[in-house]
C-alpha cells in the first residue's frame, strides 16, 4: 500500500541553523501539508500546498518557513534560521483530488539546541 | 471559530471492556470529522470519517462513531478493547480549506 514517507526521523540542529525536512506524498496525490506537534501540545496546521503554489498558511507560518516542490516527487519543509520553539513534530500529509482524507507521514522529530 | 475539544488526557481500561473517547467540536457548517490513531513512532492513521449520510460510521480495527449533530459530538466507541489498542487518539475536523483542526489527543491505556 502507498505511503508518505518522511526523511529524516530525527533531526537535531543548533539554533540559528537552517534546515530542511523531506517528505515524498503518495504518488497520485495533487494536495500537501505541512502540520507539527510540539510536545504535549496539539497537532496543528503549518500550511497547505496545490498546484506548485501555499493555497493557505497558519500564523505560525512566518517568513522562516518555506515549502517546495523542486521535483515533482519530493514535498519539502525549510525552516531558514531555527529557534527553540522550533522544536516539535513535523508530519507531512497529503490527498488526492476531492477527497477528504489526509495520508500522513511518521514525522519528522525536530529538536533545536 | 472552528475548534475540537477532546475530553479527557488519559483514559484507562481493561482489555475487553467498552472503549469510549469523547470529542466535542465547534463548527457554524455541518463539519467533515475523523478520527486519527497514533501508534509510537508512527505517523497518524486514519480510524474513520463522517462526511455526510450515516450518523454512525465504521472503522477499521472494530472501531466506530456517531455523529450528533444536537450534541456537537462525535465520540469514538469500541466494544471490547484489546491490548494493540493502546495508543494516541485524535479527533479532527475539516475546515473549509481542507486543512484539518485536531483535539489534543486521547492515549488510550489497556490494562491486561
Amino acid at each position: 500500500e502507498p505511503e508518505v514517507t518522511q526523511t529524516p526521523s530525527h533531526q537535531v540542529t543548533q539554533m540559528g541553523q537552517e534546515v530542511i525536512l523531506r517528505c515524498v506524498p503518495i504518488s497520485n496525490h495533487l494536495y500537501f501539508y505541512w502540520y507539527r506537534q510540539i510536545l504535549g501540545q496539539k497537532v496543528e496546521f503549518l500550511v497547505s500546498f496545490y498546484n506548485n503554489e501555499i493555497s493557505e498558511k497558519s500564523e505560525i507560518f512566518d517568513d522562516q518557513f518555506s515549502v517546495e516542490r523542486p521535483d515533482g516527487s519530493n514535498f519539502t519543509l525549510k525552516i531558514r534560521s531555527t529557534k527553540l520553539e522550533d522544536s516539535a513534530m513535523y508530519f507531512c500529509a497529503s490527498s488526492r483530488p476531492f477527497d477528504y482524507e489526509q495520508y500522513f507521514g511518521p514525522g519528522t522529530r525536530l529538536t533545536v539546541t | 471559530a472552528q475548534s475540537v475539544t477532546q475530553l479527557g488526557s488519559h483514559v484507562s481500561v481493561s482489555e475487553g471492556a467498552l472503549v469510549l473517547l469523547r470529542c466535542n467540536y465547534s463548527s457554524s457548517v455541518p463539519p467533515y470529522l475523523f478520527w486519527y490513531v497514533q501508534y509510537p513512532n508512527q505517523g497518524l492513521q486514519l480510524l474513520l470519517k463522517y462526511t455526510t449520510g450515516a450518523t454512525l460510521v465504521k472503522g477499521i480495527n472494530g472501531f466506530e462513531a456517531e455523529f450528533k449533530k444536537s450534541e456537537t459530538s462525535f465520540h469514538l466507541t469500541k466494544p471490547s478493547a484489546h491490548m494493540s489498542d493502546a495508543a494516541e487518539y485524535f479527533c479532527a475536523m475539516m475546515d473549509s480549506s481542507y486543512k484539518l483542526i485536531f483535539g489534543s489527543g486521547t492515549r488510550l491505556l489497556v490494562r491486561p
